[in-house]
């Protein structure tokens, strides 16, 4: 039973345009939820998080909204840049123990 | 600052051999957490520990075993290695109570054949 769940396993963009990047949950107990950006053979890299007690976070380029009626997230970048071109896992924490469960990752690929 | 650093980078094993992962961090997080990224499956969490000396397992614990004797170290032990466990193997670390995430190491690719 996927708890968090990318539908979408691939984004393609223009460099300067927005890349929007989904995630969808069904606990709705998690109280964090994370993004993080994997190069190849490298580690995933923490991008981003927001509480389940806000609707958004901002850093830079780069926003997270959080829909908590629809248990959907999502992940903005603006603009995008050929270096964002990497997968993109979502992940939710559930209890104390800081446990995250990662979605399936999208690929995202900005065209220069 | 190394981070969380994990040896080897790659391994081959036949069916039924035995080897250690390892995971070492200087941050002196508490957590630590081992997880396998197989193709279009996202991270799955196998072991996690809260402190030196106490461990759980996670979502894929079968054929795993890991011990937590200090708070840098955190190895990861296949016994009987299968096909199946063909993967990449991820460790982290995080401070307790936090949700910033985890620091990620580099990964070990093992190949069972």
């Amino acid at each position: 039973d996927q708890q968090v769940k990318q539908n979408s396993p691939s984004l393609s963009v223009q460099e300067g345009r927005i890349s929007i990047l989904n995630c969808d949950y069904t606990n709705s107990m998690f109280d964090y939820f994370l993004w993080y950006k994997k190069y190849p053979a490298e580690g995933p890299t923490f991008l981003i998080s927001i509480s389940s007690i806000k609707d958004k976070n901002e850093d830079g380029r780069f926003t997270v909204f959080l829909n908590k009626s629809a248990k959907h997230l999502s992940l903005h970048i603006v603009p995008s840049q050929p270096g964002d071109s990497a997968v993109y896992f979502c992940a939710a924490r559930g209890g104390a123990t800081n446990k995250l469960i990662f979605g399936t990752g999208t690929l995202l690929a900005v065209q220069p | 600052n190394a981070g969380v650093t994990q040896t080897p980078k790659f391994r081959i094993l036949k069916i039924g051999q035995s080897m250690t992962l390892q995971c070492t961090q200087d941050m002196n997080h508490n957590y630590m957490y081992w997880y396998r990224q197989d193709p279009g499956m996202g991270l799955k969490l196998i072991y996690y520990s809260v402190g030196a000396g106490i461990t759980d397992k996670g979502e894929v614990p079968n054929g795993y075993n890991v011990s937590r004797s200090t708070t840098e170290d955190f190895p990861l032990r296949l016994e009987l290695a299968a096909p199946s466990q063909t993967s990449v193997y991820f460790c982290a670390s995080s401070r307790s109570g936090q949700g910033f995430g985890y620091t990620f190491g580099s990964g070990t690719r093992l190949t069972v054949v």
